[in-house]
């Protein structure tokens, strides 16, 4: 396995700006999750793929989040008009049936000034 | 809701000092609890997923136990270098994960 990849590592932006996260899965892996860190606490549950299908979305996920899996391969995680609350690491996993094992990327840290 | 609830928030051990971090919690229909290691900066490194009441699972110098309500991860004769922040989290059966907050392991030599 190479790993979750995720890119950019660390990402500084203007408030009221759109910025863009790109995940990379391991290899085959059908299922995919966004999480969002922040910190002295655990990850919290952004959004979940099983393939290119998006199952679950957390209902405290603002509108100005959104995901996509175009073809079941990678995904991306755009944010709209960025706030300072939106400052943390946002974190991407993922995990394949039946193994169920999750493997988590190294994170990418959003600051937002 | 799924809840998580990890016990303590930190530790601080002397080398070869063995120790036990606590993750208790609910959850409708345990599908798995995870524990991960998470050092600074990084993502969550996978440590091992348990399944069942009673299922006891090592690696190195950890150990994780189940019970229905809690799991423990045992550290035996701790290093420096098992100095980090321990998660513990909860798979229902919608496939996401719940975490707790976390237990931060400081391991002096």
């Amino acid at each position: 396995d190479t790993g979750v990849s995720q890119d950019p590592r660390h990402k500084i932006t203007k408030r009221g700006q759109n910025v863009t996260f790109r995940c990379d899965p391991i290899s085959e892996h059908n299922r995919l999750y966004w999480y969002r860190q922040t910190l002295g606490q655990g990850p919290e549950f952004l959004t979940y793929f099983q393939n290119e299908a998006q199952l679950e979305k957390s209902r405290l996920l603002s509108d100005r989040f959104s995901a996509e899996r175009p073809k079941g391969s990678f995904s991306t995680l755009e944010i709209q008009r960025t706030e300072q609350g939106d400052s943390a690491m946002y974190l991407c996993a993922s995990s394949s049936v039946p193994r169920n094992t999750i493997y988590f990327g190294e994170g990418s840290w959003l600051t937002v000034v | 809701e799924d809840q998580v609830t990890q016990s303590p928030e930190a530790l601080r051990l002397q080398e070869g000092e063995s120790s036990s971090l606590n993750c208790s919690y609910t959850v409708s229909g345990l599908r798995g609890l995870f524990w991960y290691r998470q050092d600074p900066g990084k993502g969550p490194e996978f440590l091992f997923t348990l399944y069942s009441a009673g299922e006891e699972k090592e690696k190195e110098r950890l150990k994780a136990t189940l019970t229905k309500k809690e799991s423990f991860l045992h550290i035996t004769a701790p290093k420096p270098e098992d100095s980090a922040t321990y998660l513990c989290a909860v798979q229902a059966n919608d496939y996401k994960l719940s975490f707790g907050a976390g237990t931060t392991v400081t391991v002096r030599a």
